[in-house]
């Protein structure tokens, strides 16, 4: 059974068109989030959500918009897109968005390539 | 503001010896810190974590870090590698007073050699 799932695990694209990734988790946990690795491995958090409330936005364009219908669900809408997203996009849970020592779980990763 | 350093890009050693992967960090407060591992084209796995108590923390794989509050560093270590622990592995750190952002090292890739 997977514990965080994404979709698609591999998407090309050309420049200038909109994407989205989706993510689930069924491990119940309230706290969601996407990270984006680049191509020198650098993991960076990029969004945050709370049951279905965003906490963290880290200086992300807002070509980048993340929705969240539920607290099992967290998608990642790319508008626009350039070169410089191609990246490696994971998504991550937890429970418990104030418990520091909560483990976050990792999805398997979307491979991102814009052509 | 809270970071990471992992000092070494790259750990080669041989099947059946000691391993270790240094990181090294800065919070403002107490910190939670964990180990990551990923394989090639897969996904983070937890490893490992401390959060308070003893300071040698035990985890997945027979892998273990020792937290060391005045060196600032919670090094992976192994006692005898196997060429299945090859892999890039990631220390992150997280504040305890800074809600769950989580800021990861630049990976570690360790390349065991029979």
């Amino acid at each position: 059974d997977t514990a965080v799932s994404q979709t698609p695990k591999y998407l090309v694209t050309q420049m200038g068109n909109d994407k989205s990734i989706k993510c689930e988790q069924n491990l119940g946990h309230d706290t969601m989030y996407w990270y984006k690795q680049d191509s020198k491995k650098f993991l960076k958090i990029m969004f945050s959500y709370n049951n279905k409330e965003l906490i963290i936005n880290e200086t992300v364009p807002n070509r980048f918009s993340p929705k969240s219908p539920d607290k099992a669900h967290l998608n990642l809408h790319i508008n626009s897109l350039e070169l410089g997203d191609s990246a490696v996009y994971f998504c991550a849970s937890s429970q418990g968005w104030k418990s520091g020592e909560a483990t976050q779980y990792f999805g398997p990763g979307t491979r991102l390539t814009v052509l | 503001a809270q970071s990471v350093a992992q000092p070494e890009d790259q750990v080669n050693v041989a099947e059946g010896n000691p391993l270790t992967v240094k990181c090294t960090y800065s919070v403002s407060g107490n910190p939670y810190l964990f180990w990551y591992v990923q394989y090639p084209n897969r996904g983070l796995q937890f490893l490992l974590k401390y959060i308070t108590g003893d300071n040698l923390v035990k985890g997945s794989y027979g892998f273990e870090a020792e937290f060391n509050k005045s060196q600032t560093s919670f090094h992976l270590k192994k006692p005898s590698a196997l060429v299945s622990d090859s892999a890039l592995y990631f220390c992150a750190v997280r504040d305890r007073d800074a809600g769950n952002m989580l800021t990861f090292g630049g990976g570690t890739r360790l390349m065991v050699k029979p």
